[in-house]
């Protein structure tokens, strides 16, 4: 089966650095997204990793080891408005282009 | 560019009722659209894969009889909730891929249906 653990909840400072880690247990995997998404409202797209390796997007990277089945999330210098629920997804070898997503981690900004 | 809307956003309906959500590409031709269904503090799951002109793939375990999908046009699916129970309450959202072999989803903005 599809199985893919993230921590439920994280809590850092306004301005630090967090990382929000991603394991993945899958078969024919294509690549794996983040998503952002804040309460009542749908989830917006932060990144899609394919390869290995990091890839960065202002504050927001993404990492991603195919061997390992691991991803992380990566916020710089957090602000109040990044709390938020952030989901990981996986997105599978085919051409419906389904994707499972995690459970998501509840980040909350303190100041 | 890449915008997907959905009608309605919120909507309360009585038990025995049934509801259609609507979920449209406003710039775009959505060769699938994707439902989902997520409960409270709880991620998307995945109801249903739904392509243009062809039947939609369900689920394991989504009742398919119950959750009618209708995938029109390249710009339009809709989702109906038939016979609509309080466990049927949740925030209901659609997504669109571009193309295919594209693994994007663009996001609705959901559907809140409370079902009293």
């Amino acid at each position: 089966g599809q199985n893919i653990d993230q921590p439920t909840e994280m809590t850092a400072t306004e301005g630090a650095i967090v990382q929000i880690n991603c394991t993945y247990q899958t078969s024919g995997f294509n690549g794996l997204f983040w998503y952002q998404q804040h309460a009542g409202e749908a989830p917006t797209f932060l990144s899609y990793n394919v390869l290995d390796g990091l890839e960065e997007k202002g504050r927001f990277s993404s990492f991603l080891s195919r061997s390992k089945g691991y991803s992380y999330l990566l916020l710089k210098e957090l602000q109040m408005k990044d709390s938020a629920s952030y989901l990981c997804a996986v997105a599978f070898n085919t051409n419906a282009g389904k994707s499972t997503f995690g459970d998501g981690t509840t980040l909350t900004v303190k100041p | 560019g890449a915008v997907v809307s959905q009608h309605p956003s919120w909507v309360i309906c009585k038990s025995g009722t049934s509801v259609k959500i609507e979920c449209r590409s406003l710039d775009f031709q959505a060769t699938t659209m994707f439902w989902y269904r997520q409960f409270p503090k709880q991620s998307l799951m995945l109801m249903a894969t739904s392509n243009e002109g062809s039947k939609a793939t369900y689920e394991q375990g989504v009742e398919k009889d119950k959750f009618l999908i209708n995938h029109a046009s390249l710009t339009l699916s809709t989702l109906t909730v038939t016979s609509a129970h309080p466990e049927d309450s949740s925030f209901y959202i659609c997504s669109a891929r571009t193309r295919r072999g594209s693994y994007e989803q663009y996001f609705g903005p959901g559907t809140r249906l409370t079902v009293t």
